[in-house]
């Protein structure tokens, strides 16, 4: 299994622009999500899934929009790039919920200019 | 509102020296707790979880946590660190099942 794969793992924007960070898992985990990271601010929630179809706000959601279409993608949209979006990105899966083993991507480091 | 705090934000220690973490959450209900850990260069990865039951659980590397519940408390331990030990730990609650939510992390430095 690949686990938790994300793309790219690295990206430098305008403020602006768009772009998707792409999350895919293998191993038919129900639930997933997105957090930001930043220094001195640990892990914060932004966009969370508990399945195809059904997605939710966490605790920092503007700004980004997600979709589950189905239950191996959860893809992150960024509609207009703003420096305060210079993070690390990470996706998790577990198999149902936030109270499961989180399998986390390698992430991906934006830099918004 | 629910959190999960972590006072200590960096931490220096000598191969060889305990150490002990701290790790505080606030939550009345049922509580289950982890701590991740993020070595350099690689993503987070469980070191151990708190369900229920025996309330002194042990992880992987040699690590162990206790809970209190007196306390709001799953301070992470080891007796003796290592240099690969050096990392970031993170502690983490859910608040239902829904929303996982992270303390701001111990960056820990162990001087070979």
């Amino acid at each position: 299994n690949a686990g938790v794969t994300q793309t790219p793992k690295f990206q430098v924007l305008k403020t602006g622009q768009s772009m998707t960070l792409q999350c895919a898992q293998d191993m038919n985990h129900e639930y997933m999500s997105w957090y930001r990271q930043d220094p001195g601010m640990g892990l914060r929630l932004i966009h969370y899934s508990v399945g195809a179809g059904i997605t939710d706000q966490g605790e920092v959601p503007n700004g980004y929009n997600v979709s589950r279409s189905t239950t191996e993608d959860f893809p992150l949209r960024l509609l207009s790039a703003a420096p305060s979006q210079t993070s690390v990105y990470f996706c998790a899966s577990s198999l149902q919920g936030a109270s499961y083993e989180q399998y986390f991507g390698p992430g991906t480091r934006l830099t918004v200019t | 509102a629910q959190s999960v705090s972590q006072h200590n934000h960096h931490v220096i220690l000598s191969e060889a020296a305990s150490l002990e973490l701290g790790c505080n959450y606030s939550y009345g209900g049922t509580v289950n707790l982890f701590w991740y850990v993020q070595y350099p260069g690689q993503h987070l990865q469980l070191l151990l979880k708190y369900f229920s039951g025996d309330p002194l659980v042990k992880g992987i590397k040699g690590f162990e946590a206790e809970f209190i519940k007196s306390k709001f408390s799953f301070n992470l331990r080891k007796p003796s660190v290592q240099w690969s030990d050096t990392a970031e730990y993170f502690c983490a609650a859910p608040f239902g099942n829904e929303k996982l939510t992270f303390g701001t992390g111990t960056r820990l430095t162990i001087i070979p």
